[in-house]
């Protein structure tokens, strides 16, 4: 079974500087998508970025980026120039590749802060 | 589009009450979920439907989850009867990995409160 870990319960950061949040996972599978979810105080879920494990060029979009290390089943990401709207809770998922169930398996987040 | 849309977004009741949460998945998307998110276990998957079809339904908790998806556009999920520890923020979410979404879309949940 595969499983998410997400090691940081909480991290802060100053505006406009750079925080790295950390994921590692458990798979046998050699295909398979990695994903990075935001939650702020809304609850509502926000797909921020998404890793396909066959490619070995790391995801950006914007400020966000992703440390992919598939031998290590690494997925860190990193967010640059942090906002104020970046406060949330992030949580880093799992998906098996050209498998018909599709289910993500979720970490247990990180709350990110960001200091004004 | 409008998004995942999901009703009620709160929902207060008493226990042993019979609760129905809705969901209106993204048009065209044919994969449909239902996650539950509380304190203790986090984001857990309960059911997901494939064009209108349960496919995996080993998340529910137990006989008094149940969930229908009478056609692509509407699913709920219901619970009979209630209980204290059912009280948590329940999501849908959509998605359509034959035509290349493979990230699932979420709705705003519902808070559901059961006293």
């Amino acid at each position: 079974a595969q499983t998410v870990t997400q090691s940081q319960p909480e991290m802060s950061v100053q505006e406009a500087e750079t925080v790295t949040l950390s994921c590692t996972y458990d798979t046998s599978e050699s295909n398979y998508y990695l994903f990075w979810y935001k939650q702020p105080p809304s609850r509502q879920m926000i797909l921020v970025i998404r890793q396909e494990a066959y490619k070995q060029q790391n995801a950006t979009e914007n400020r966000f980026s992703v440390n992919f290390q598939k031998a290590a089943k690494s997925f860190s990401l990193k967010i640059s120039d942090s906002q104020l709207g970046d406060t949330a809770m992030y949580f880093c998922a799992f998906m098996k590749h050209l498998d018909s169930s599709y289910k993500l398996i979720f970490g247990s987040g990180t709350r990110l802060l960001v200091r004004p | 589009d409008a998004g995942v849309i999901q009703s009620p977004r709160h929902e207060v009741t008493e226990m042993g009450q019979e609760v129905t949460l809705r969901c209106k998945p993204i048009s065209g998307h044919d994969y449909l979920f239902w996650y539950r998110q509380t304190m203790m276990r986090g984001l857990e998957l309960l059911i997901y439907f494939n064009n209108n079809v349960p496919i995996d339904d080993s998340g529910m908790p137990e006989d008094r989850f149940s969930a229908k998806m009478p056609n692509a556009s509407f699913s709920t999920l219901k619970i009979q009867p209630s209980e204290p520890r059912d009280s948590a923020v329940y999501f849908c979410a959509s998605s359509s990995p034959g035509q290349g979404v493979d990230e699932q879309y979420f709705g705003p949940g519902t808070r559901l409160t059961v006293t």
